[in-house]
């Protein structure tokens, strides 16, 4: 499997401008995770998907941020509009359901990382 | 509230060992986990621990006490590559799926 995949790498915009940053889970993963890093916060959890439906969004700073997951092999997070203070590093992970006994440990994916100008 | 504490940085030697430390307060308990994340990466799963005690993986050892709230990793015949951030994560609750609630992790550099 080619890994958890995010889009883009880098994201240079403007205060104001619309955000959209995309992941694709690996293959069979039913939960999906969106974090944001940043050297003051570390890494925190947004929100998560279990099955496409959202689960926990109580980390989504405000409304400006939202996010969604038509199926399951595809995820989006959007902020507009975007200010400066969103400038972080934002990843995506996926795992699985953990069996009796079991763990399951995140994969993340690459990241995103966005400048807001 | 949830609360997950590691010391901000670390320094040692190439070929020693080194110990982080990780305590915990959280509104429940179901797995700790660490991470290592090298500059500009993404974070890779090192351990799990569930139960008391210590774990062994190759040149990685974790260590876990719940009645504590403690844990720590445990790295050996430390090398050069070995320079990252690493990271403690706390599992609350089976219930909750995988969420995981992270430190802001310990940077680690190690000198020639």
């Amino acid at each position: 499997d080619a890994g958890v995949i995010q889009s883009p790498r880098h994201e240079v915009t403007e205060m104001g401008q619309e955000v959209t940053l995309r992941c694709k889970p690996i293959s069979g993963h039913d939960y999906l995770f969106w974090y944001r890093q940043t050297m003051m916060r570390g890494l925190e959890l947004l929100i998560y998907f279990n099955n496409n439906v959202p689960i926990d969004d109580s980390g989504m700073p405000e409304d400006r941020f939202s996010a969604k997951m038509p199926n399951a092999s595809f995820s989006t997070l959007k902020i507009q509009p975007s200010e400066p203070r969103d400038s972080a590093v934002y990843f995506c992970a996926s795992t699985f359901r953990p069996g009796q006994g079991g763990y399951n440990e995140q994969f993340f994916g690459p990241g995103t990382r966005l400048t807001v100008l | 509230g949830q609360n997950i504490d590691q010391p901000t940085e670390m320094t040692a030697t190439e070929g020693a060992i080194v110990q982080i430390n990780c305590t915990y307060q959280t509104s429940g308990f179901n797995g700790l986990f660490w991470y290592q994340q090298h500059a500009g990466e993404a974070p890779t799963f090192l351990s799990y621990n569930v139960l008391d005690g210590l774990e062994e993986k190759g040149r990685f050892s974790s260590f876990l006490s719940r009645s504590k709230g403690y844990s720590y990793l445990l790295l050996k015949e430390l090398q050069m590559k070995d320079s990252a951030s690493y990271l403690c994560a706390v599992r609350p609750s089976v219930g909750m799926g995988g969420k995981l609630i992270f430190g802001q992790g310990t940077e680690l550099s190690v000198k020639p």
